[in-house]
């Protein structure tokens, strides 16, 4: 039961550099996320896809990019990392219910990014 | 603006009494409301939800919420909290609008039991 997996755990970048979370789920959910996770804050919508082959903004999507590789995975890119970046990163999934309403979302175990 | 508040940082209380943790939100509409627990270090877990009927949600661990739609509020309850229950709690809503799943979360509230 593996539910949603992401990689890489811990990983510390300096500025500038890039680098890509990956994520997967085997659920055969259709719609997929990332949030990022910042003390007092909750947790804040970057990117969706609802659907294969689709993807759209969330709350906070400057400095990032997704794919949406295929229903399984989506991938999160920072291209030029910078410190205010710095966060715990959740990818998550929802269900096959095509009205998504009461679906439930579950999540990964977390990506802790330092940018230094 | 669609949100969600936890009005409380931080709830202590004793182990073998009971526990509340506050949400309220501000949605157009009849919301989706769900809880999620997470613990030091690890993602979050889900709880429970409430969509429909009543308003009495029973959910894992021996958690329960009752949705309020006069007060707009989603309170998280236990009648005996143990020690293992400390953890960060959030209360989360999907609007009734949305089509695509997504969630907009409280900021969250650590719980504290203390032996």
């Amino acid at each position: 039961n593996a539910g949603v997996t992401q990689t890489p755990k811990f990983q510390v970048l300096k500025t500038g550099q890039s680098m890509t979370l990956q994520c997967a789920q085997d659920m055969n959910h259709n719609s997929m996320y990332w949030y990022r996770q910042d003390p007092g804050m909750g947790l804040r919508l970057i990117y969706y896809s609802a659907s294969e082959g689709t993807t759209d903004k969330g709350e906070v999507p400057n400095g990032y990019n997704v794919s949406r590789l295929n229903k399984r995975e989506f991938s999160l890119r920072l291209e030029s990392a910078a410190p205010s970046q710095t966060s715990v990163y959740f990818c998550a999934s929802s269900g096959t219910d095509s009205l998504r309403r009461g679906n439930t979302i579950y999540f990964g175990e977390g990506s802790w990014l330092t940018v230094v | 603006a669609q949100s969600v508040a936890q009005p409380e940082d931080q709830v202590n209380v004793a182990e073998g009494n009971p526990l509340t943790v506050k949400c309220t939100y501000s949605v157009s509409g009849n919301p989706y409301l769900f809880w999620y627990v997470q613990y030091p270090n690890r993602g979050l877990q889900f709880l429970l939800k409430y969509i429909t009927g009543d308003n009495l949600v029973k959910g894992s661990y021996g958690f329960e919420a009752e949705f309020n739609k006069s007060q707009t509020s989603f309170h998280l309850k236990k009648p005996s909290a143990l020690v293992s229950d400390s953890a960060l709690y959030f209360c989360a809503v999907r609007p009734p609008s949305s089509n695509t799943g997504k969630l907009i979360f409280g900021q969250g509230t650590t719980l504290q039991v203390k032996p």
